[in-house]
């Protein structure tokens, strides 16, 4: 079965403007979590959503912001780019909320985000 | 929130070697995953191993939960093994957190 895949894979844009990133999780799978990867702060979580309901959210400013369609489907959104948000954001699928007895992620590709 | 160390940062070794990764935390987990990002940053599952032993072909796992530590042994290393492998853990209702990696290179 199809793996994790997110859209676009690279995006270019100028400080000040707003981005939305698309994630769409393996078939079957209800949670989707997002993750931010910088070479000085490694890798990061963001926000989980589960049936259509963020979950948890990392320490991120809120600027950063997220839903989930009711095809398990998600989102983010980036608004007021800084040139710090340059990065890999990578989401995440699992079968259940993780926190479960069996709640291994499985990674997409990644949106490489290029800030200038 | 759980700290997750992983060492060491960086290795080199000749095709055909074998080598130990380990990860270390610092609070019980309830998952336990280990991957390899490939040069485009794609994150492959390697293993899910919150406790216990797996093996798959080369690579093998073993986590000692009650000591708060996981290892990957990689045998025979090939130059495709060559990359970045993290450890991630979740503990609670703490959200996956990574280690900081291990960059393996190998050399032909």
């Amino acid at each position: 079965k199809a793996g994790v895949t997110q859209t676009p894979r690279y995006l270019i844009k100028t400080r000040g403007q707003q981005v939305t990133l698309s994630c769409s999780p393996i078939s079957g799978h209800r949670s989707v979590s997002w993750y931010q990867q910088t070479p000085g702060q490694g890798l990061q979580f963001l926000f989980e959503y589960f049936s259509e309901t963020q979950r948890n959210k990392g320490n991120f400013p809120g600027r950063f912001s997220g839903r989930q369609f009711s095809n398990s489907r998600s989102e983010m959104n980036v608004s007021t780019l800084e040139l710090g948000d340059s990065a890999l954001y990578l989401c995440a699928s699992s079968l259940i909320p993780t926190s479960g007895d069996y709640n291994e992620q499985f990674f997409g590709p990644g949106t490489r985000l290029t800030v200038l | 929130g759980i700290q997750v160390e992983q060492s060491p940062p960086d290795l080199i070794l000749q095709e055909g070697a074998n080598s130990t990764l380990r990860c270390n935390f610092s609070d019980s987990v309830n998952n336990l995953q280990w991957f390899h990002q490939n040069p485009w940053g794609q994150l492959i599952n390697l293993f899910y191993i919150p406790s216990g032993t797996k093996q798959n072909g080369r690579l093998s796992a073993t986590t000692v939960a009650t000591e708060r530590y996981s290892l990957l042994y990689i045998s025979s290393s090939q130059t495709t093994d060559s990359g970045v492998y993290f450890c991630a853990v979740e503990s609670g209702n703490e959200k996956l957190t990574f280690g900081t990696g291990t960059r393996l290179t190998i050399i032909p």
